[in-house]
């Protein structure tokens, strides 16, 4: 069965900064990787997926992850943080078979001014 | 741009009694998932549906909790009776037909369930 992992639960960035959020997962083939986003009391937005190919991938609000087979990576970047980024951040996994995903126990963000 | 529609937004009720969400997922999404998330953890897949039938409710607690898709576009979800440990958001995602493929997942508002 496939696991997510993201080992930070709380970060804290300044306005401007960079940002690598972390995603370990654990499934035996290649895995479909997703990123989303959840404002307080809001659904889940789809920031960025990995099927295949390109191990760096676009998405939306000016983030990208990078696919690190060897170290069973996701993770998710940003080069300059915006106040309005703050929000909860979770990585998840999809496998064919079971095509519900898995996901992390996310990671919330803070930006300071 | 197509969304996931939930409603209700919120919801408070008693222990003991009867909840029922209701869910309209994106046209022409054949896929239909219903996940509970706890208050500072990830979603968890409650039930699934291809079209209007279940593929998937494994973590389903069904002495309580029933899912039904009767005409494979909108879905409710009941729980009888509510427990306090239910108290959680409910969220609704839809999906194309995978087909054996993993698409993304499209995800609505969410229900946020408080059981006093």
């Amino acid at each position: 069965a496939q696991s997510v992992t993201q080992p930070d639960i709380h970060i804290t960035v300044s306005e401007g900064a960079s940002l690598e959020l972390r995603c370990n997962y654990s499934y035996g083939a290649t895995p479909y990787l997703f990123w989303y986003v959840q404002s307080p009391g809001q659904g889940l937005q789809l920031l960025l997926k990995y099927f295949s190919g390109d191990t760096l991938v676009q998405g939306i609000k000016g983030f990208e992850a990078e696919f690190k087979r060897s170290q069973s990576s996701f993770n998710l970047r940003k080069p300059s943080v915006h106040w309005s980024d703050a929000a909860e951040y979770f990585c998840a996994v999809g496998a064919t078979g079971r095509r519900a995903l898995t996901f992390g126990s996310g990671t919330r963000l803070q930006v300071q001014p | 741009e197509a969304e996931v529609a939930q409603s209700p937004r919120y919801k408070i009720t008693e222990k003991s009694q009867a909840v029922a969400f209701w869910c309209d997922p994106i046209s022409g999404h054949a896929t239909l998932y219903w996940y509970r998330q706890i208050l500072g953890q990830g979603p968890e897949l409650l039930v699934q549906f291809q079209d209007e039938s279940v593929v998937d409710d494994s973590q389903l607690p069904k002495d309580r909790f029933s899912a039904e898709r009767l005409k494979g576009v909108d879905s409710t979800l009941k729980i009888q009776p509510a427990e306090l440990g239910d108290s959680a958001m409910y969220l609704c995602a839809s999906s194309l037909k995978t087909g054996g493929h993993v698409y993304e997942q499209y995800f609505g508002p969410g229900t946020r369930l408080t059981v006093t």
